[in-house]
């Protein structure tokens, strides 16, 4: 069973750091694409960034190029975004989630950037 | 950057009836590869969004087959033939074909 476990989530103050993680499990995820997806309160799906599985690849929304960082450990089978200057417009939650199709999620993080 | 809009934003249904929603991208999300790339996502109040659809019209894993997509090129549709209660939430489409992705802004199916 697919399971995809994010963490790291909470409060800040607008220009400071959070890290996020996903935790992937029942797939080889060494070799499957990873994307994060974000999702602002009340409002629609946004894709923030993709990790290829194979070329390594990566890829930003404009929205966050530049101020955060995808970044996967094969070893401990753990998705990462790093995120600087945070702003409260990055205020959502956070979804991770597998494949160039997105074909699972997690059940998300919450990021509430806010003085 | 490819823009996906959907329509409507907001659809009321009947228990038991069709219910269609449609979404149109700025250009074509045929891939140099042949496929198409574009998937319907249902969001359930409170709950992660599940894929529904990929590649325009293969329907995923478990997915009731009342649920049905079609399409090609830019015009695409995602039709429930008849509504039941468990499928009230918002649906979405995304675009994999290009970079940026980009999804549709959502439509809420409501009874």
């Amino acid at each position: 069973e697919v399971q995809l476990l994010e963490s790291g989530g909470g409060l800040v103050q607008p220009g400071q750091s959070l890290r996020l993680s996903c935790a992937a499990s029942g797939f080889t995820f060494s070799s499957s694409a990873m994307n994060w997806v974000r999702q602002a309160p009340g409002k629609g799906l946004e894709w923030v960034s993709t990790f290829s599985g194979r070329t390594s690849n990566t890829y930003y929304a404009d929205s966050v190029k530049g101020r955060f960082t995808i970044s996967r450990d094969n070893s401990k089978n753990t998705l990462f975004l790093q995120m600087n200057s945070l702003r409260a417009e990055d205020t959502a939650v956070y979804y991770c989630a597998k494949e160039w199709g997105i074909d699972y999620w997690g059940q998300g993080t919450l990021v509430t950037v806010s003085s | 950057d490819v823009v996906m809009t959907q329509s409507p934003l907001s659809l009321p249904v009947t228990l038991g009836q069709p219910a269609s929603i449609s979404c149109r991208s700025s250009q074509s999300l045929v891939h140099s590869d042949g496929n198409t790339y574009l998937s319907w996502f249902q969001q359930r109040p409170g709950q992660s969004p599940r894929r529904l659809i990929y590649k325009v019209s293969d329907r995923d894993s478990g997915v009731p087959d009342r649920f049905s997509g079609s399409g090609s090129g830019t015009d695409f549709t995602l039709k429930i033939s008849r509504v039941e209660a468990e499928d009230v939430g918002v649906y979405y489409c995304l675009q994999h074909t290009h970079w940026p992705r980009a999804f549709g802004q959502g439509t809420k199916v409501e009874i």
